[in-house]
């Protein structure tokens, strides 16, 4: 198996743009969970689907962010409006079920300028 | 107070010298991970464990449920261990969410 798949692998945008951070997980796995990295906070739990439909999204910091996953072989975070303090690293993962060990994708760093 | 801390945040260390990271954490956990974050960002899982100890190559994750404290050690380091490591807990109860420390860097000279 490829792993899990993000794309893109890099992103830069302008402030008030609308972003789309894609995430392709493994074939089989039924758990998908979207994170985002920065240098002050950590790795933060954004959302995370199970069977396809979203379980917590508590994480999410704001209504700008949006996730779906119309299927169990893509899913989707979109940001919109796009704002610079959305500058971070965002990785998603995928696990057979959700309490197990979870395999990462690359990630995408995203600049919003 | 984090929920989860790591100690040191920062090591360096020689080639062939026995590495301990720490993590300790305040909540009741169901699992506790430990992940290796490489110099280029990708993230990988070393160890899910519950109880106990687990060992896979150089590297053994122990737990103390009772302490609330999980260790990760490092046996003959070497430069390619250089990475960023990670804990994370699942909150006892809870399905799929991850609570992260804020990661510990080890360097290891040649």
């Amino acid at each position: 198996d490829a792993g899990v798949i993000q794309s893109p692998r890099h992103e830069v945008t302008e402030m008030g743009q609308e972003v789309t951070l894609r995430c392709k997980p493994i074939s089989g796995h039924n758990s998908l969970f979207w994170y985002r990295q920065t240098m002050m906070r950590g790795l933060e739990l954004l959302i995370y689907f199970n069977n396809n439909v979203p379980i917590d999204d508590s994480g999410m910091p704001e209504d700008r962010f949006s996730a779906k996953m119309p299927n169990a072989s893509f899913s989707t975070l979109k940001i919109q409006p796009s704002e610079p303090r959305d500058s971070a690293v965002y990785f998603c993962a995928s696990s057979l079920r959700e309490i197990n060990e979870q395999f990462f994708g690359p990630g995408t760093r995203l600049t919003v300028l | 107070k984090n929920e989860v801390e790591q100690s040191p945040q920062n090591l360096t260390a020689q080639e062939g010298e026995f590495i301990t990271i720490n993590c300790s954490y305040s909540v009741g956990i169901s699992a506790l991970h430990w992940l290796q974050q490489h110099p280029g960002g990708g993230i990988v899982s070393l160890f899910m464990l519950s109880s106990g100890k687990k060992k896979h190559g150089r590297l053994i994750a122990t737990i103390n449920i009772q302490e609330k404290h999980s260790s990760l050690h490092i046996t003959a380091s070497h430069p390619r261990d250089s990475a960023v490591y990670i804990c994370a807990v699942r909150r006892g109860g809870s399905q799929g969410n991850l609570i992260f420390g804020k990661g510990t860097k080890l360097s290891v000279k040649p």
